[in-house]
């Protein structure tokens, strides 16, 4: 039972274009989400997450949008650049004590030059 | 350098064997998080320490088992090693009981190949 996936394994784009990566899940009770970005040789760092009580969370080039709703969220990167290469976790945990962060599968973003 | 030491990144070992993965959380963590990222899989969570003490568990097989220290080091252990167990073993740690808003920080893995 995966309660929160990425379908697109993996993303190509132009540098200086968007990139838009997608996550679903399914579990309602979850009310926080997060995306991580794993580079080959290393672990996964924390990049942006936002809250169930809000629907969009920018930082820099990176914004994260949330539909609720549709139990959808989006990570957009403005402009790509090729150091943005990566695979892209999303992720999401419920608030309270115990209770952990369930991952997507991930997707691979290449930004070509 | 994120703050959490995994040891060894890389171990190569024989089906049927034992092997034994260290973690050392971030300096004032104390929750401990395992998980194991298999070939196109996602990132499975297997089991959570919090200040010395079991709190959650994931999809652990029996084979496998995990102890959080005094100092707040953490090893995962398995045994019986079979082929299928060949992946990238993630520790990390957060502060409280749950990742928050910043969620949690990772090691850089371990690498087991069986053989």
């Amino acid at each position: 039972d995966q309660q929160v996936k990425q379908n697109s394994p993996s993303l190509s784009v132009q540098e200086g274009r968007i990139s838009i990566l997608n996550c679903d899940y399914t579990n309602s009770m979850f009310d926080y989400f997060l995306w991580y970005k794993k580079y080959p040789a290393e672990g996964p760092t924390f990049l942006i997450s936002i809250s169930s009580i809000k629907d969009k969370n920018e930082d820099g080039r990176f914004t994260v949008f949330l539909n609720k709703s549709a139990k959808h969220l989006s990570l957009h990167i403005v402009p790509s650049q090729p150091g943005d290469s990566a695979v892209y976790f999303c992720a999401a945990s419920r608030g309270g004590s115990n209770y952990k962060l369930t991952f997507g599968k991930g997707t691979l973003l290449t930004v070509n030059p | 350098d994120s703050g959490v030491t995994q040891t060894p990144k890389h171990l190569i070992t024989a089906t049927g064997q034992r092997v034994t993965l260290r973690c050392s959380p971030r300096s004032g963590d104390l929750s401990v998080y395992w998980y194991q990222q298999s070939l196109d899989q996602g990132l499975q969570f297997l089991i959570q320490y919090y200040n010395g003490e079991e709190r959650a568990k994931g999809n652990i097989l029996e084979r496998f088992s995990a102890q959080q220290f005094p100092d707040l080091h953490s090893e995962l252990n398995l045994s019986s090693l079979e082929l299928g167990d060949s992946a990238l073993y993630f520790c990390a740690s957060s502060v409280g009981l749950t990742g928050g808003v910043y969620g949690y920080t990772f090691g850089s893995g371990t690498r087991l190949t069986v053989v």
